[in-house]
Parts: C-alpha cells; structure tokens; sequence
C-alpha cells in the first residue's frame, strides 16, 4: 500500500516556464515532508521541506506548497532550467513513526526543454 | 566531508551467490538507512539503525537479507542467497541525530542478479 503517492512518472516543461510536481499521500499522521532530487548514477539530494505547521516554504526558484485537509503537496519551481531535469521523489514522516522514518514516493522524471 | 561512500558501485552475480554491500556513513551522524529503488515501488526502506542498534527492519524482504552495523563508520546489507528479483540499486544514507530530519545519501550500488 502505497502511503506517498506520486501520479505521474514523468512531465515535460518548457526552460523558463514554471514546473509543478504534486504528491499525494493517505496516512493523516504524517506531519513532515521532503522532497528530494536525483540525478543519474547519484544518490537523492535532499532540496526544501516543509512542516505540518505551514502551508508554504520557499527557498530561492523552489516553493513547496501543503494542503492538509486535502493530502496533497506540491513542488513549483519557478523559472525551470536544465539543470533541474532530475528525477523528484516527495516524502513524508510523522512523529508518531519516528521522524527519522522517511515513506518515498516513486518518483517524477523531470525534463526541462532547452 | 566526504559524504557517504557505498561499495562496489556495480556488482554482477549469479542466482544463489552471496552478495554483500558495504557503506560508510558520514562521520558524526547517528543514523544509517538501507534503502532498495525499484521501477515499481521507488524507494523503499529496508532497515535503520540508530546509533548502531538496528530500530526497524520492517522492510526486509524476506530471511535471504541481513543486515549490521558492528561501528559507527560501518554498516553491510548481505543477500544469501541472492534471487534475480533482487536486482536493484541499493542506496545507503546517514543522518545527525537532530532536525530537520535531512538524510543523506551514497550514489548507491547496481547490483545485477542473473
């Protein structure tokens, strides 16, 4: 049972246009969420997160966005450049689990289109 | 820092042989986490340790997969024997036992059962 769910395994986006990618997820205890970026033959790279808290955290050209009473959270980055063609996983944790527990989604292959 | 080191980086072996992975976390951290990656489920988390002491080993598959961590900079997955379904990429990742909760990981190991 997936507990993170990302729907779409791959998007395509224009280079300067804004790129969004949505994660759903099902268990109400989780109050913690990560996304993380992996390029090719390398480990994930933890990005931005964001806590149950808050609805928005922004760091530079990333914006996470929550919204609790619908499960879902959504990274836009804004403008999108080459550089972010990656594959993206959304995570979650929750204090009741350990917040060391990370549950990951299966991933959005990113392209960005010079 | 070096960051987390995982070896080998690629390993090839036949059905029924022993495969053993090998990670060396970040110096300092008090976690260490074995992940698996596949297409289908992304990544899943197999087992975490937690200042050497195993927590969780939920995720392991089955009784074919061991895995410990006798130091602070030491830890192995071990699969005897080893089953073509196996194959994956194999991540190891560390983390300090404080917030916010960002793990760290190794460039992971292909392995290839045949």
């Amino acid at each position: 049972d997936q507990q993170v769910k990302q729907n779409s395994p791959s998007l395509s986006v224009q280079e300067g246009r804004i790129s969004i990618l949505n994660c759903d997820y099902t268990n109400s205890m989780f109050d913690y969420f990560l996304w993380y970026k992996k390029y090719p033959a390398e480990g994930p790279t933890f990005l931005i997160s964001i806590s149950s808290i808050k609805d928005k955290n922004e760091d530079g050209r990333f914006t996470v966005f929550l919204n609790k009473s619908a499960k879902h959270l959504s990274l836009h980055i804004v403008p999108s450049q080459p550089g972010d063609s990656a594959v993206y996983f959304c995570a979650a944790s929750g204090r009741n689990f350990g917040n060391e527990k990370l549950t990951f989604g299966t991933g959005t292959r990113l392209t960005i289109i010079p | 820092d070096a960051g987390v080191i995982q070896s080998p980086r690629h390993e090839v072996t036949e059905m029924g042989q022993e495969v053993t992975l090998r990670c060396k976390p970040i110096s300092g951290h008090d976690y260490l986490f074995w992940y698996r990656q596949t297409m289908m489920r992304g990544l899943e988390l197999l087992i975490y340790f937690n200042n050497n002491v195993p927590i969780d080993d939920s995720g392991m598959p089955e009784d074919r997969f061991s895995a410990k961590m006798p130091n602070a900079s030491f830890s192995t997955l071990k699969i005897q024997p080893s089953e073509p379904r196996d194959s994956a990429v194999y991540f190891c990742a560390s983390m300090a036992d404080r917030g916010p909760y960002e793990q760290y990981f190794g460039p992971g190991t292909r392995l290839t059962v045949t």
